[in-house]
């Protein structure tokens, strides 16, 4: 049973290229959440999905950020135009819904240069 | 206002010995849940314990412990007989209320040093 798989492990981009990171939920879960944790930080929520509805985005800065969670395949978060600001490590986790735990991806390490 | 306060950037506990690191939250709601997270340097996030804000005894799982003090508004991690491996970042978690986007708040986490 494979727990939150995220890919790329490590992603390096230039400043101005577009960052595709992608989820795939544990099996049988259908809430996606997603978390971005800067240096020395916590993680901070971004965007919660079901499949094909963003139910809550108000971590999401306003320009250049999206995600999706199709009806078939993984979920992703998409970064347009990256800058330098945007280096972080972020994490996808995933539950079952409402009242159950979250199991977390090991993350994707963004580096822009 | 902070909703999730971790007053510790960093703890030192001798190998064998047990250890509390601190975790206190903010929220009006009376329905929550509190989350302990480790984070070793390989990055990954690895739950450790929860406690519902209903639950009437605290939480234990393992060598984890939750010292729930409702009244101040505490959630402080007890780690008994330390490990070497115990050697992370700690996450203490907040989520509100029931239904909606449950989401997450966290605090900004200690680092936990276990001394040979």
């Amino acid at each position: 049973n494979a727990g939150v798989m995220q890919n790329p492990r490590h992603l390096v981009r230039r400043r101005g290229q577009e960052a595709r990171l992608r989820c795939s939920p544990m099996k049988g879960h259908s809430h996606v959440y997603w978390y971005r944790q800067l240096p020395e930080e916590g993680l901070k929520f971004m965007v919660y999905l079901q499949k094909e509805n963003i139910i809550d985005e108000s971590g999401m800065p306003k320009e250049r950020f999206s995600a999706e969670f199709p009806k078939e395949g993984p979920s992703i978060l998409r970064i347009q135009q990256v800058v330098r600001g945007d280096s972080a490590a972020y994490f996808c986790a995933s539950s079952a819904g409402v009242n159950y735990g979250y199991t977390f991806g090991s993350g994707t390490r963004l580096t822009v240069v | 206002a902070q909703k999730i306060t971790q007053t510790q950037p960093g703890m030192f506990v001798q190998e064998k010995e047990a250890v509390t690191l601190d975790c206190t939250y903010d929220t009006s709601d009376p329905s929550y849940g509190l989350f302990w997270y480790k984070q070793p340097s390989s990055g990954e996030m690895i739950f450790l314990i929860y406690q519902g804000s209903y639950d009437q005894q605290n939480a234990t799982e393992g060598r984890y412990s939750l010292n729930f003090q409702k009244a101040r508004k505490s959630a402080n991690l007890v780690i008994s007989a330390s490990q070497l491996g115990d050697s992370a970042m700690y996450f203490c978690a907040m989520r509100e209320g029931q239904g909606g986007s449950e989401k997450l708040v966290f605090g900004k986490g200690t680092k936990l040093t276990v001394n040979p």
